[in-house]
């Protein structure tokens, strides 16, 4: 079954420093998400890109965040000046066309900032 | 804007009991309701949606949930518990738009007593 793989699975990285968080979702999806869970949290969204373009974000993802599809398969989230609260679990997810459709989600890339 | 209560953090049954994980739903719209399964640093996996068909939708492994406006509930159920069910079990609803985002419940945490 097709699946949506992440790389890194673990990625540490020191305060002030940009991360890139790498994602392939399924292939025939369009429409493309990222959320996160921070230790002990809920799972909270990120935003979604359809288009080449965000279609949503939440207050989380301000001016330090952003988003590529920077060719047909790669969905990229970049932290520019990563901060300690950013330490969280990250997780990409793709769907299909279709109201309901359901996200599929990778295994995510636990981002540890020290 | 839409909202998820999971009541109870932690269930602890039996091997062999009766698994029941509650989730209650605030949406403005109609909502789509999906359970997620997440197993030790893994992703979150698909266990069933609700998409306006059938309100007992039949899932993955055993589960089943109920949907039940009059009660704004989409409760988790399986009939007899497996070792291999120890996981976090989260509930998401999503909005009807094009973006689908999810919004997702604090996540109850399984355990399965032999």
């Amino acid at each position: 079954e097709p699946e949506v793989t992440q790389t890194p699975s673990h990625q540490v990285t020191q305060m002030g420093q940009e991360v890139i968080l790498r994602c392939v979702p399924i292939s025939n999806h369009l429409y493309f998400y990222w959320y996160r869970q921070i230790l002990g949290q809920k799972v909270e969204f990120l935003v979604s890109f359809y288009n080449n373009e965000i279609s949503e974000k939440s207050e989380i993802f301000d001016d330090q965040f952003s988003v590529e599809r920077p060719d047909g398969s790669n969905f990229t989230l970049k932290i520019r000046s990563t901060k300690l609260e950013d330490s969280a679990m990250y997780f990409c997810a793709s769907r299909e066309t279709g109201h309901g459709s359901p996200l599929h989600f990778g295994n995510g890339t636990r981002l540890t900032v020290t | 804007a839409q909202s998820v209560t999971q009541l109870g953090s932690h269930v602890s049954v039996s091997e062999g009991a009766l698994v029941l994980l509650r989730c209650n739903y605030s949406s403005s719209v109609p909502p789509y309701l999906f359970w997620y399964v997440q197993y030790p640093n893994q992703g979150l996996q698909l266990l069933l949606k609700y998409t306006s068909a059938a309100t007992l939708v039949k899932g993955i492994n055993g589960f089943e949930a109920e949907f039940k406006k009059s009660e704004t509930s989409f409760h988790l159920t399986k009939p007899s518990a497996h070792m291999s069910d120890a996981a976090e079990y989260f509930c998401a609803v999503s909005n009807n738009n094009a973006g689908n985002m999810l919004t997702f419940g604090g996540g109850t945490r399984l355990m399965v007593k032999p």
